[in-house]
């Protein structure tokens, strides 16, 4: 059974920094793997998705790659802002019917 | 475009009660749908998805079940609540085929007393 791991569980930086979020997962036969951010009580906003063929996927000031011969993903965000304070999810799809394996997930807080 | 819709936002209903959580998509046709819950200090699992109408595939045993009536229509449903069924109810959708994002709803906060 696919398991995956988001360390650390809480993450606090300066505003301006980069921001360094991990992931990994436990088989690498995975048909994809997408980022998700999550602020408190709210729903998943899909951030980016990075299929099984890719090695990385960018959107503006976020940065995902993926290494399945070592089973981890890596979210790089770029000149961290306040705004950016929110809980960041990664999920590996164990499947083509898009079922999700989520991790617990890594809160972020950015300081003014 | 393409939207979710999810209610409601929030129920608090009683131990034994019945429960019905709806999830609606617009703009798209025959999509994937998905129930996800977060419970307190965990991470999301999947309870049921569903690739067309009547077709509903549940991922763990539970005291809950899930219906398609209408292909852009998910409804997640118990006949009598337990404390355990306490959480954050997601409703997701995604088009069809290997490979595309799942876009989720707002959600729905329970908590069963």
């Amino acid at each position: 059974k696919q398991e995956v791991t988001q360390i650390p569980a809480a993450l606090s930086v300066p505003e301006g920094e980069n921001l360094v979020l991990n992931c990994s997962f436990t088989d690498s036969a995975i048909y994809n793997l997408q980022w998700f951010r999550q602020d408190p009580g709210k729903g998943l906003t899909s951030l980016l998705l990075i299929q099984s063929s890719q090695r990385e996927q960018t959107s503006g000031r976020l940065n995902a790659s993926l290494d399945k011969s070592s089973g981890r993903s890596t979210l790089y965000i770029a000149a961290s802002q306040p705004g950016d304070s929110a809980t960041y999810l990664c999920a590996a799809a164990t499947d083509s019917w898009g079922k999700l394996q989520f991790g617990a997930g890594t809160q972020v807080v950015v300081t003014p | 475009s393409q939207t979710i819709h999810q209610w409601p936002a929030t129920l608090v209903q009683p131990v034994g009660s019945p429960l019905s959580l709806e999830c609606t998509v617009e703009g798209t046709s025959n999509p994937n749908l998905y129930w996800y819950r977060q419970a307190a200090g965990r991470g999301l699992q999947l309870l049921f998805y569903s690739v067309g109408i009547g077709q509903i595939s549940s991922e763990v045993p539970q005291n809950l079940s899930a219906s398609r009536p209408q292909d852009r229509q998910f409804i997640l449903s118990s006949k009598k609540l337990l404390l355990s069924d306490s959480g954050f109810y997601l409703c997701a959708w995604r088009t069809r085929g290997r490979g595309e994002k799942l876009f989720f709803g707002s959600g729905t906060q329970l908590s069963v007393l």
